[in-house]
């Protein structure tokens, strides 16, 4: 999988919102971005994943650049429950491997103040 | 729907006994499934992944061992546990699908382990 580049980490303000951005320049054409998030003392979850077009779910929004080399993960109003480690990972869909198997990076600590 | 459970939760082992971590995924079928450490102030490393009741495949050189016995039943072992096992151990799963980059890893609550 290709590799993404995260700050190390990001502050916000309550009720603001939160831009995380991710650069991957290395990124094939049939690699989907995901994100995941992990809370203090949990499992990671799942946020979103897109391949191409901008993409909106109950929890977050994904923009992805045109030429598909960055993204950004968009809380619309942060809470206090924001706050988290939140990975930006590329997953190959190309390939005859079913493995599906994530290789997570250092991601972005998230501080949320209130 | 699909749920996943792992434990204990907590544990803590002296250095030289063995352990053994149980996962389990109820509501689908032929999963894949993983195992990841985190330690302490560290990334997550996967450890293990397998596709299929007795395939398994190591990620990287270590102390543990991994079993599949069943087909929704994944098991982490060690025989003899060193200080450096200590940390978070989590079970993960997503559907089996070739060439899907869309598959979505659900993660369970973890395993704390302390080794003294």
């Amino acid at each position: 999988d290709a590799k993404t580049t995260q700050p190390n980490s990001m502050e916000s303000n309550e009720e603001e919102p939160v831009h995380l951005p991710c650069n991957h320049s290395t990124i094939s054409g049939t690699d989907y971005i995901h994100w995941y998030r992990q809370l203090p003392s949990q499992g990671p979850e799942y946020v979103i994943h897109g391949l191409t077009s901008n993409v909106n779910n109950r929890m977050a929004s994904l923009a992805i650049a045109e030429d598909r080399k960055s993204s950004t993960l968009i809380l619309h109003r942060a809470t206090l429950r924001d706050a988290a480690v939140y990975y930006c990972i590329l997953r190959d869909s190309h390939g005859s491997s079913n493995t599906g198997k994530l290789i997570f990076g250092q991601g972005t600590t998230l501080q949320v103040k209130p | 729907s699909q749920t996943i459970h792992q434990w204990p939760a907590t544990l803590v082992q002296p250095v030289g006994s063995p352990l053994s971590l149980e996962c389990t995924v109820e509501g689908t079928s032929n999963p894949n499934l993983y195992w990841y450490r985190q330690a302490a102030g560290r990334g997550l490393q996967l450890l293990f992944y397998s596709v299929g009741i007795g395939q398994i495949s190591s990620e990287v050189p270590q102390n543990l061992s991994a079993s599949r016995p069943q087909d929704r039943q994944f098991i982490l072992s060690s025989k003899k546990l060193l200080l450096s096992d200590s940390g978070f151990y989590l079970c993960a799963w997503s559907v089996s699908k070739i060439r899907s980059g869309a598959n979505v890893l659900t993660f369970g609550a973890g395993s704390r382990l302390t080794v003294l």
